[in-house]
């Protein structure tokens, strides 16, 4: 069974640039969530989509945004790059209706902005 | 809302020697935990979970931790290290029922020296 893929693997932006960063979970995983991980902050909670609608979300600006596909793929997009937005972002999926199982992840997306 | 402590930022053993990472939770009833473990540049790799039941849990890669509810802590422990077990190491707490926002620790991160 492939496991969660993400891409691009790297990516290089602009400040005041948009990115969509792609997310296909486990197949049969219904529930995606997002993480950004920096080294000052941690690991930090973005959002979460089941079934197309999304269920929770982190305290992150309208800069970050997200959605579902019905296979389940993920985007999430960032608009108006800042610097601080430079980090690795990790996609999660489950085959839960809650968070409340195991979540495998990808490898995430290493974004810098310039 | 729930939290973790990681307390140790590095910590560093020898090859052979026995390990344990230590993790504190905040929450007001059983949570659901996790320890996650990541190599560099790549995704978080489940560990071990609690959930219910026997408070001392066996994990992968020969990890297990035990759940101490007068202490609200969840050690993770190793009895013999192996170099390739150097990585970031994260504990992660989720409240029960429903959706919820998972917390992750700050991680440990663990050197294994030769």
């Amino acid at each position: 069974k492939a496991g969660v893929t993400q891409t691009p693997r790297y990516l290089i932006k602009t400040r005041g640039q948009q990115v969509t960063l792609s997310c296909s979970p486990i197949s049969g995983h219904r529930s995606v969530s997002w993480y950004q991980q920096t080294p000052g902050q941690g690991l930090q909670f973005l959002f979460e989509y089941f079934s197309e609608t999304q269920r929770n979300k982190g305290n992150f600006p309208g800069r970050f945004s997200g959605r579902q596909f019905s296979n389940s793929r993920s985007e999430m997009n960032v608009s108006t790059l800042e610097l601080g937005d430079s980090a690795l972002y990790l996609c999660a999926s489950s085959p839960s209706h809650t968070l409340n199982t195991e979540a495998f992840f990808g490898q995430g997306t290493r974004l810098t902005v310039v | 809302a729930q939290s973790v402590t990681q307390p140790d930022i590095h910590i560093t053993v020898s090859e052979g020697a026995s390990l344990e990472l230590r993790c504190n939770y905040s929450y007001g009833a059983t949570p659901y935990l996790f320890w996650y473990v990541q190599s560099p540049g790549q995704g978080l790799q489940l560990l071990l979970k609690y959930f219910s039941g026997d408070t001392l849990v066996q994990g992968i890669k020969g990890f297990e931790a035990e759940f101490k509810r007068s202490q609200s802590s969840f050690n993770l422990r190793k009895p013999s290290v192996h170099w390739s077990d150097a990585a970031e190491y994260f504990c992660a707490v989720g409240a029960r029922g429903g959706s919820y926002i998972p917390t992750f620790g700050r991680g440990t991160s663990l050197i294994v020296h030769p």
